[in-house]
């Protein structure tokens, strides 16, 4: 079964410093994959995905990711983020072979400091 | 601009009740999901749907059931409303089986 994992629970940057997310997937071939952001007391929303093809994905918000099969990492970065990034941040992946379910890691809660 | 429709923001309801969470979409979507967020533990999947009337089992279906009578709503049932089931609820829809899934707003629930 595929599964998803982000290592950091928590993680503090200053405004205007440079961010990345890491996010690891298990599954044999590629998997979609896709990040979500969720601000307090909200749902989620669609940062970026990947399916195929280029592997530096921009999103919205000025994020990007970059999937390295060698590795089977999908990080999220910015280059310097903003006190509206604070929230909580979500990884997720889906097989692209059939019924499998849309599948989360457990998140990463970011706070920015002035 | 799509839109997945959660009727409750917050919902406080007995022990021992039965609980209905009620989601709309608006974009013709087949898919539809039924999750609970709680923390330290990401979104874990409890139903889903790929069409009317059809339902499968996610990862924690022990204590709900759904249903689909509609395209565009699928609602999450609560038989018998617990405390461990205090938790924030979301609901999501995609078009097909490997696309992104789009959210409602979530429905925090406070069982006591």
């Amino acid at each position: 079964a595929q599964s998803v994992t982000q290592p950091d629970i928590h993680i503090t940057v200053s405004e205007g410093a440079s961010l990345e997310l890491r996010c690891n997937y298990s599954y044999g071939a590629t998997p979609y994959l896709f990040w979500y952001v969720q601000s307090p007391g909200q749902g989620l929303q669609l940062l970026l995905k990947y399916f195929s093809g280029d592997t530096l994905v921009q999103g919205i918000k000025g994020f990007e990711a970059e999937f390295k099969r060698s590795q089977s990492s999908f990080n999220l970065r910015k280059p310097s983020v903003h006190w509206s990034d604070a929230a909580e941040y979500f990884c997720a992946s889906i097989s692209n072979f059939g019924n499998e379910k849309l599948t989360f890691g457990t998140g990463t809660r970011l706070t920015i400091i002035p | 601009d799509v839109k997945v429709t959660q009727s409750s923001r917050y919902l406080v309801k007995r022990t021992g009740e039965k609980v209905f969470l009620e989601c709309v979409q608006d974009m013709d979507h087949e898919n539809m999901f039924w999750y609970r967020q709680d923390p330290g533990l990401g979104l874990r999947l409890i139903y889903f749907s790929y069409d009317v009337k059809m339902k499968e089992k996610g990862d924690i279906p022990e204590g709900y059931s759904v249903s689909r009578e509609k395209k565009e709503r699928f609602s999450l049932i609560l038989e018998s409303a617990s405390t461990n089931q205090t938790s924030m609820y979301l609901c999501a829809s995609s078009r097909d089986t490997n696309t992104e899934a789009f959210f409602g707003q979530g429905t925090r629930l406070t069982v006591v």
